[in-house]
Formats: C-alpha cells, structure tokens, sequence
C-alpha cells in the first residue's frame, strides 16, 4: 500500500513552460485535492474532485488545469508557468467514508520556475 | 468562506513542558483536522475531530464546536514534535473545501 505517491519530487522550469504533476492513491479514495504551501501562508486548496470526471476550483486555481479520468489519478497541470508558481505543491487524498474525512498527503514536489 | 485562524504562532519549548494550541473558525463546520508537518516537510493527519474529544498518546485534541474553536494539547514535549501544526476544516455551506489554518510552528529544544 503505498499511500499518495506525487512525481517529480522536484522541478524547475522556465517561465513560459508547461508541465504535470502526478499523483496517484492506492486507497480507493473517492476525494483528491491539490495545495500549494507557501511561506507564511499555510496550506491554499487549487483544484479538487470528488470523484471521477468531477473537478472543481478551489482558492487559487488560476494557472493550473486538472483532470480526473480515474480513480486514482489526478494530475495538476500548469499551462504557462510564471515565477508566481514557484511553491511546494502537495496532493491529497480522503478516506470513502466521508468525502472530506481524514486527509492523507504525499510527499510533496518542490516547483521552481525561473 | 470561512476563515481559520491559529494561535500562537510560534512556540518554543523546553522538552518535557506541555502546550496548547488553538484554532478559532468563523462559521459552523462539518469537518475538522489537525495535521503535523515536521521539518523535512511531511504533512501527518493527527486527529479528525468536528466535534467532541480524542486522544491519541500525549497528543489530544478537543472541539467545541457551538464555541467554534479546537484545541490540540501536546504533554511532555519531545524533540520529535517540532515543526508546524495545521488545523483545517469544511464550513458546512454545502462546499468540499478543506481550509487550512496558517499553522503553529513549535520548537521543542532538548
């Protein structure tokens, strides 16, 4: 069982570059979300989805595109990248029996865009 | 949306002392969580608790949520607690959104 496995652990880009990152949950988990960890800022949702083919925005989605076609997949996308992108992006996932029950994160991939 | 605030900010320890941290919300919730992220950056879920008491070692987390406010109390600090401590929550106006409080960075010295 592995959890939450997020890919790359790291990047850095240019500005203008495109990208994804991956996530994928072994859990069956019906919720998956995104977040970015900014300094001082605490944890800020971007996208979320409560299920295959559903997505929705959360705080901060401008810049980045999702989409769920399956179960455990759920990749982020920047289309653009811009320097304002530079953060530490977290993937999350939660338990079926509540779709906002208990939250498990990955590891975390550290985006540099220059 | 609902807003979380968390206090204090930071907080330093001696090992062994106790602490606690609060998270006040501004509306009613259907969802609270209490994370750690320790200094290599792993975020860990502590406690889901919207409401009542729970105890999980020298970690125990209390909601009182007509008061909307949580409390995580940690006894007899070690060095492994450090880091920053998250509380989160899903206000009940029909929304998915996990909202995370700006965190309580503690350090525990030896």
């Amino acid at each position: 069982n592995a959890g939450v496995t997020q890919t790359p652990k790291f990047q850095v880009l240019k500005t203008g570059q495109s990208m994804t990152l991956q996530c994928a949950q072994d859990m069956n988990h019906e919720y998956m979300s995104w977040y970015r960890q900014d300094p001082g800022m605490g944890l800020r949702l971007i996208h979320y989805s409560v299920g295959a083919g559903i997505t929705d925005q959360g705080e901060v989605p401008n810049g980045y595109n999702v989409s769920r076609s399956t179960t455990e997949d759920f990749p982020l996308r920047l289309l653009s990248a811009a320097p304002s992108q530079t953060s530490v992006y977290f993937c999350a996932s939660s338990h079926p029996r509540s779709r906002t029950g208990e939250l498990f994160f990955g590891e975390g991939s550290r985006l540099t865009v220059l | 949306g609902i807003q979380v605030e968390q206090s204090p900010p930071d907080l330093i320890l001696q090992e062994g002392a106790n602490s606690t941290l609060r998270c006040n919300f501004s509306d009613s919730v259907n969802n609270l969580q209490w994370f750690h992220q320790n200094p290599w950056g792993q975020l860990i879920n502590l406690f889901y608790i919207p409401s009542g008491t729970k105890q999980n070692g020298r970690l125990s987390a209390t909601t009182v949520a007509t008061e909307r406010y949580s409390l995580l109390y940690i006894s007899s600090s070690q060095t492994t607690d450090s880091g920053v401590y998250f509380c989160a929550v899903v206000g009940r106006g029909g929304s998915e959104k996990l909202v995370f409080g700006k965190g309580t960075k503690l350090t525990v010295n030896p």
